[in-house]
């Protein structure tokens, strides 16, 4: 079983929709990252957090501690939102596979 | 641009040859590391620095392969005797201090044939 799981592997859906990708882990941790990764393979981090949630534009992330699980969240979204989005956990690094969205307008 | 560089950006070679990528991160980031993608997976860790200090390696780190960052500047990866399964995408990133935020360079593209 990996250490960090992501759901869905994939996810399509259409422009203005609320997207959600969730993450399980089953380490302890001191942080997780959310990544952003476009065709091309540029990585942007997008958030990290070690508690409650965090917000970025029309991006949403939380986490759960005792439930070892974290959501990030897309409101309205859109098309050029369409990426891979890794979860990642500290400390010892460990990333998920990533969910594949794709945006239809 | 996210103000990680990573030279070159795509590198072709054959199996058994030796290739050496360099990593140029954020000049005031202390913290380097190297990761390995390949295709439809995530990355995979492999090692990071602390200033000029390499502080821990993945067993995904062969002896085939070694890193440096000798002024706490930037960093070179190795490989030696190159193999085919050592196609990927070689990722650096870089992050100051506890905040770890970490800043990802575009990556060096490896072919192995």
């Amino acid at each position: 079983k990996n250490e960090v799981e992501q759901s869905p592997q994939n996810l399509t859906a259409q422009e203005g929709e609320f997207i959600t990708i969730n993450c399980s882990y089953s380490v302890g941790i001191s942080a997780l990252h959310w990544l952003q990764q476009h065709p091309g393979g540029g990585i942007v981090s997008l958030f990290m957090l070690s508690s409650g949630k965090k917000k970025h534009g029309r991006l949403i992330a939380t986490i759960n501690i005792q439930e070892k699980h974290s959501s990030l969240h897309i409101t309205a979204s859109h098309p050029r939102d369409s990426a891979v989005y890794i979860c990642a956990v500290d400390d010892k690094i460990i990333f998920g596979k990533g969910t594949r969205l794709h945006i239809l307008p | 641009d996210t103000g990680v560089s990573q030279n070159p950006r795509h590198k072709i070679t054959k199996r058994g040859q030796n290739v050496t990528f360099r990593c140029d991160p954020i000049s005031e980031h202390n913290r380097l590391y190297w990761y390995r993608q390949t295709l439809g997976q995530g990355p995979e860790f492999l090692t990071y620095f602390q200033n000029e200090a390499q502080l821990e390696k993945s067993r995904l780190l062969s002896d085939r392969f070694s890193a440096e960052r000798p002024k706490g500047s930037f960093s070179t990866l190795e490989i030696q005797r190159t193999e085919q399964g050592d196609s990927a995408m070689y990722l650096c990133a870089s992050s100051f201090g506890l905040t770890n935020t970490q800043y990802f360079g575009p990556g060096t593209r490896l072919t192995v044939l």
